[in-house]
């Protein structure tokens, strides 16, 4: 019984480049949501998506930030033209419905150099 | 504008003691508070929550407190073990919403 999955659990960028971080629900929830964590500091909201969907993309940046969550496959969070800023663990959580009561991955710790 | 203050960013509590972690808040709407549990390279596992219609939830040696006039919760964790050496997270809901609003976190050392 897997739980929320996240690869790579480790990526490094160079300035410029784009990041591209996978998500894999709990078997059975089709509710995924984005978090950032900048260092000492607690998570951040960033989106929220069904099957297919964006609900609420209103903690995402406007620019270079992207997610979709298709019909098959996993959650992809992509930021393009990454900036040291950047730098940060993401995670993922998910739920079986539209709720508070969410699951965490490990998380995706991104490095910008 | 941080709505949910954790002020001490770490705490260190003997073994066998009470462990009390702090959490305040400013928005009154919020409605739902939960406490995560954080331990390095993982990710954040619920513990225990609370409604804002009630002050008080147990569950086994974790005890959440909500004071509701003075916008403050906090989690006692009695007696307190090595492995609840960990990252405590509070989070509040605002309308049960499904948007969760974090506190900074505190650093639980428990010493043998």
């Amino acid at each position: 019984n897997a739980g929320v999955m996240q690869n790579p659990r480790h990526l490094v960028r160079r300035r410029g480049q784009e990041a591209r971080l996978r998500c894999s629900p709990m078997k059975g929830h089709s509710h995924v949501y984005w978090y950032r964590q900048l260092p000492e500091e607690g998570l951040k909201f960033m989106v929220y998506l069904q099957k297919e969907n964006i609900i609420d993309e209103s903690g995402m940046p406007k620019e270079r930030f992207s997610a979709e969550f298709p019909k098959e496959g996993p959650s992809i969070l992509r930021i393009q033209q990454v900036v040291r800023g950047d730098s940060a663990a993401y995670f993922c959580a998910s739920s079986p419905s539209q709720t508070y009561e969410q699951y965490f991955g490990p998380g995706t710790r991104l490095t910008v150099t | 504008d941080q709505q949910v203050k954790q002020n001490s960013p770490s705490l260190s509590v003997q073994e066998g003691r009470i462990s009390i972690l702090n959490c305040d808040y400013t928005n009154s709407m919020f409605d739902y508070f939960l406490w995560y549990k954080k331990y390095p390279a993982e990710g954040p596992t619920f513990l225990i929550s609370i409604s804002s219609i009630k002050d008080k939830n147990e569950d086994g040696r974790f005890t959440v407190f909500l004071n509701k006039s003075a916008k403050h919760l906090s989690l006692h964790i009695v007696p307190s073990q090595p492995g609840d050496s960990a990252v405590y997270f509070c989070a509040a809901s605002k309308d049960s919403n499904y948007q969760l609003i974090w506190g900074a976190g505190t650093k639980l050392i428990i010493k043998p």
